[in-house]
């Protein structure tokens, strides 16, 4: 199994621009999580999705941030517009059920510089 | 408001030795505990968990005890081996929430 795929492994862009930010569960998980990870905060849960559906999206910063799960093999995490301070790694988990003792598989994550 | 906190950035252990890292957390309704181990440029994979029944699990090297009296966490890895040098973090679950982490604590096994 190839785990967790994201994608891109880096973004450097400006202040302003939008960032799409792609993920790919592992096969037959039901529930995908983002999470972002920053010095100061440590791992933080932005958005958790099961069977495609958006289930708890209270952790999402602000408007600025959306997420997506058109299928069960895809997610999407953009942040439009973006800003400084959103430059973090954010990492995409999947796990096979949505309950509470799970483990959840990490991909390798994205590493975002905003400028 | 931290309901996990870390409160070891880095810790430093001689190899062979025992590391000892540490969690507080404040939140009694937390119901199952994890560690999981991050390698640079890696995510986060699972290590051990412990659910609030029990006060000890062990996995090989690796024994996490819950002191539910004391809100506190601790994973024991004996012994220590340079592989071990990695990002531990502590995370706990509210009953039927999902996970919350904690901060981190990077550890160093020195040769």
């Amino acid at each position: 199994d190839a785990g967790v795929i994201q994608s891109p492994r880096h973004e450097v862009t400006e202040m302003g621009q939008e960032v799409t930010l792609r993920c790919k569960p592992i096969s037959g998980h039901n529930s995908l999580f983002w999470y972002r990870q920053t010095m100061m905060r440590g791992l933080e849960l932005l958005i958790y999705f099961n069977n495609n559906v958006p289930i708890d999206d209270s952790g999402m910063p602000e408007d600025r941030f959306s997420a997506k799960m058109p299928n069960a093999s895809f997610s999407t995490l953009k942040i439009q517009p973006s800003e400084p301070r959103d430059s973090a790694v954010y990492f995409c988990a999947s796990s096979l059920g949505g309950g509470s003792q799970e483990t959840q598989y990490f991909g390798p994550g994205t590493r975002l510089l905003v400028l | 408001d931290q309901q996990v906190k870390q409160n070891s950035p880095s810790l430093s252990v001689q190899e062979g030795r025992i590391s000892i890292l540490n969690c507080d957390y404040t939140n009694s309704m937390f119901d199952y505990f994890l560690w999981y181990k991050k390698y640079p440029a890696e995510g986060p994979t699972f290590l051990i968990s412990i659910s609030s029944i029990k006060d000890k699990n062990e996995d090989g090297r690796f024994t996490v005890f819950l002191n539910k009296s004391a809100k506190h966490l601790s994973l024991h890895i004996v012994p220590s081996q340079p592989g071990d040098s990695a990002v531990y973090f502590c995370a706990a679950r509210p009953l039927g929430y999902q996970l919350i982490w904690g901060a981190g604590t990077k550890l160093i096994i020195k040769p």
